[in-house]
């Protein structure tokens, strides 16, 4: 139990291109989503935290104009990386927690390559 | 902001022995968990545990928490070519539902 789907795995594209990111809890509702950015052999950096119906919360520094979060449903998280240039590339993981308290379950990440 | 420190950063150890990781936090914290990343993939979650537990087990797996010392330890024995991955301890603090990751470990365990 607990699959988190995130979609795509791997995404080249030119810049100024926007790309969509999806996460998606397969087997359970989840009315908090994570969205974290990743450099090569670093660890998680938090950029923002989904409520689902409501505004994510954006960590200090990271732009919200620049990476749109929409949590429309209880089981799907999007993130938008707008504009995208060769500094957004990096690997960008989510996360799904069913409530406070609870564990927080993966998608197994997306990479993002901007040329 | 990251708070954790892990050590050792990377480990290499022959299959069969015991892998050792450590991790140490500035904050009080409401519990600590740690997490497991296969290159290139997502966290799998290892085992959490609470501020009033000093110790929790999970099949080859041993974690302690000493808040004294703000620190934690991940013991995984009898270790397996599988287990070769990176390896985070996180925090969640009191009122505050996000995660704060360590710096990881590169554990590299030889056939």
């Amino acid at each position: 139990g607990a699959v988190v789907s995130q979609h795509p795995s791997w995404v080249i594209c030119k810049s100024g291109t926007s790309v969509k990111i999806e996460c998606r809890s397969l087997d359970f509702q989840a009315t908090t989503m994570f969205w974290y950015r990743q450099f090569p052999k670093q660890s998680l950096m938090l950029m923002a935290t989904s409520n689902e119906g409501s505004k994510a919360t954006y960590e200090q520094g990271v732009e919200k104009d620049k990476f749109l979060i929409n949590h429309a449903s209880l089981t799907l998280s999007t993130l938008t990386v707008t504009s995208a240039h060769p500094e957004d590339s990096s690997f960008y993981i989510c996360s799904a927690r069913v409530d406070k308290g609870q564990p927080q379950h993966f998608g197994d990440g997306t990479r993002l390559s901007i040329l | 902001s990251q708070q954790g420190e892990e050590d050792p950063q990377a480990l290499s150890i022959q299959e069969g022995e015991n892998a050792t990781m450590n991790c140490s936090y500035k904050t009080s914290i409401n519990n600590l968990q740690w997490y497991r990343q296969n290159s290139g993939r997502g966290l799998v979650h290892l085992i959490l545990i609470r501020s009033n537990e000093r110790e929790k087990h999970s099949g080859r797996l041993r974690v302690t928490l000493d808040t004294s010392k703000k620190s934690s330890s991940l013991l995984i024995t009898a270790s397996r070519a599988a287990d070769t991955a990176s390896y985070f301890c996180a925090t969640v603090d009191f009122g505050n539902e996000k995660l704060t990751f360590g710096t990881g470990t590169r554990l590299t365990i030889i056939p």
